[in-house]
């Protein structure tokens, strides 16, 4: 069975600082992962996905993410974070190869303290 | 692009009511559309997968006598919450996929369903 983990409930960063939101896996194959980001009362917005090709992703609002397949890790980062990037975050997953279930984590909150 | 609305998106009512929440893609035609449950600890819960013109798959657990759920067209999911009791509020949220492996789903904006 896949599953995602989300290690931190919470990340806390200043402001202009880099921030860094992790996201480990597990799955039959290889993978297709998603990054999501909630604000609250909000539905998720999706940010950026990896499919195949070049390990760095780059999403919305100067977002992007690494895959690494020996890690099995797809951790979300940006360079400088702003205020308004404070939402909760959630890491997703699903297996290559036909329609399968997209399996979510259970989400980090980021808060970027200014 | 890849917009999702799904109404009300909020819902206050009495025990035993019967609710509908509506998600429709508003500008591509969503093959498969799904609904989640998200609890006050953040965490989603795929309810069902729906398919339009089929029958929807539930999760494990999830009553479907107790949450009907219809995809009548490429745009349009129903979910509907019946006789709903306290223990059925949280925030509900509809996704919609555009099909084929590896898209992403477009969510709605989520109901919040209270029920007194």
């Amino acid at each position: 069975a896949q599953s995602v983990a989300q290690p931190e409930d919470q990340v806390n960063v200043a402001e202009g600082n880099p921030l860094t939101v992790k996201c480990t896996y597990s799955v039959s194959g290889n993978p297709y992962l998603f990054w999501y980001v909630q604000y609250p009362n909000r539905g998720l917005q999706f940010l950026l996905k990896y499919i195949t090709g070049d390990n760095l992703v780059k999403g919305s609002y100067g977002f992007e993410a690494e895959f690494n397949k020996s890690q099995t890790s797809f951790h979300l980062k940006k360079p400088s974070a702003l205020v308004s990037d404070s939402a909760l975050y959630f890491c997703a997953v699903s297996p290559t190869g036909g329609y399968q279930k997209v399996t979510f984590g259970t989400g980090t909150k980021l808060q970027v303290i200014p | 692009g890849a917009v999702v609305s799904q109404h009300p998106s909020r819902v206050i009512c009495k025990s035993g009511t019967s609710v509908k929440i509506e998600c429709r893609s508003l500008d591509f035609q969503a093959t498969t559309m799904f609904w989640y449950r998200q609890f006050p600890k953040k965490s989603l819960m795929l309810m069902a997968t729906s398919n339009e013109g089929s029958k929807a798959t539930y999760e494990q657990g999830v009553e479907k006598d107790k949450f009907l759920i219809n995809h009548a067209s490429l745009t349009l999911s129903t979910l509907t919450v019946t006789s709903a009791h306290p223990e059925d509020s949280s925030f509900y949220i509809c996704s919609a996929s555009e099909g084929g492996a590896g898209q992403p789903q477009h969510f709605g904006d989520g109901t919040r369903l209270s029920i007194l």
